[in-house]
This record gives structure tokens, sequence and C-alpha cells, in this order.
């Protein structure tokens, strides 16, 4: 089975502090995102990866940045936290989309849970 | 660009009951669709999908038809349980390259004694 895993499940941060959360994935997947998930905006998607250094922005990159040195992790950053990253940030990974019809899953992480205060 | 419209909820039935959660997509081209469903506290998983008009994608006694005439992915149960108390999101995928794939806002579904 394939696993994502998120180095934390709950995490308190205070204002202006750079935060780090990170994530690996266990079966070779070209692509790994990061998402996060509110209430009534369901998922969004802050970042993409789809090859190792290779990064794209999602919907909402501002304030955050991503790193991916190597195949398997992939970490979002948040370079001066706020309190409006208060969220529930979700990894996730796939095989490569690319000579598809879009079909293949995706296969999610846990979750992190952020408080920023 | 790609969208996907489901109702947000939350939707309570009563054990036994039928269940149609409905979602409808605006893409271009012929995108794959998918159902995931999230439980308490935990992440998102794969329930079903389909690849390809008038297929259909089922799990667990859940399925949908992929209906390329209506733009619709609906999502059905003909007996919920207690355990089928999650969110549940329908997802529109891209046509291969680098597209992204775009989420619903999901459907809470919340199923009593």
């Amino acid at each position: 089975d394939v696993k994502v895993t998120q180095s934390s499940r709950y995490l308190v941060k205070r204002t202006g502090e750079k935060v780090f959360l990170e994530c690996v994935q266990d079966m070779d997947h070209e692509n790994m995102f990061w998402y996060r998930q509110d209430p009534g905006l369901g998922l969004r998607l802050i970042y993409f990866s789809y090859d190792v250094k290779m990064k794209e922005k999602g919907d909402i990159p501002e304030g955050y940045s991503v790193s991916r040195e190597k195949k398997e992790r992939f970490s979002l950053i948040l370079e001066s936290a706020s309190t409006n990253q208060t969220s529930m940030y979700l990894c996730a990974s796939s095989l490569d989309f690319r000579g598809t019809t879009g079909g293949n899953t995706i296969y999610f992480g846990e979750g992190s849970w952020l408080t920023v205060v | 660009g790609n969208s996907v419209t489901q109702m947000e909820g939350p939707v309570t039935l009563s054990e036994e009951a039928f269940l149609t959660i409905n979602c409808t997509y605006t893409a271009t081209g012929y995108p794959s669709l998918f159902w995931y469903v999230q439980y308490p506290g935990e992440g998102l998983q794969l329930l079903l999908k389909a690849t390809k008009a008038d297929d259909k994608g089922s799990n667990k006694g859940f399925e949908a038809t992929y209906r390329k005439e209506t733009t619709s992915f609906h999502l059905e149960k003909g007996s919920v349980q207690v355990s089928d108390s999650a969110v549940y999101f329908c997802a529109l995928g891209g046509s291969g390259g680098y597209q992204k794939v775009t989420f619903g806002i999901g459907t809470k579904l919340q199923v009593i004694p």
C-alpha cells in the first residue's frame, strides 16, 4: 500500500515563526502536492511538484514556499506564520500524469493541523 | 477552467436510507472523475473513479456513473450505515500533462442510527 507520511499531526506556532511541514511518500511517485483544507472552502492547492527540484504554484501560493530535494520528500515552508494560515494541511502524491488521461489516483497523508497564535 | 460543483451539506440520513450526492463538472476534453472520502480525523482516500464516459465506478456499495451528456458524476448508495458518516469529495482529473486535479467543496454526510 502507498503510504504518505506527514511528520506532525498537530502543531502550535507563534505569529512570525518559520514553520516546516514535512512529507514523505514510499511509492516512488513523481508528483507531490500540498493542499490546505478549510471549512466551507474545501481543498485548495498550494504548490505541487512533478519532479525533484521542480515546483509549480497552485491556487494559493502566497505566504508559502516548498522544497523537493529528494523524490520521496516534499516540504512546505511558512516563512513567517500568520493567524490566517491556521488550517489543516494535506500532503499527497501520485504517479506522473503525463501521457495519461489524468486518471491516476492521488494518495493523501493524514493531515497536519496547524494553529498559529 | 475546470470546476466541480457539489452541495456542502450536511446531509443527514437515517441508517439504511438511500444516498445521492450530486456532482456536476465543467471541463475541456475528457477528464477522469473521482470520489474521495474523508473519515473524521483522517486524510482523503479514493472511493471510486471513472476514466471515460459511461464508465461506472463502484466500491463498498457506492457507485457513480460518468455522464458526459449531463456533465455529472453523482454518488449513490442503496443503504447507508453509520460508518459511512464522512465528508465526500468529487474531483476532476486533468487530461494528462501537469494539469492539476480539481476538487469540489466536499459534502458532509451524517448517518444516524
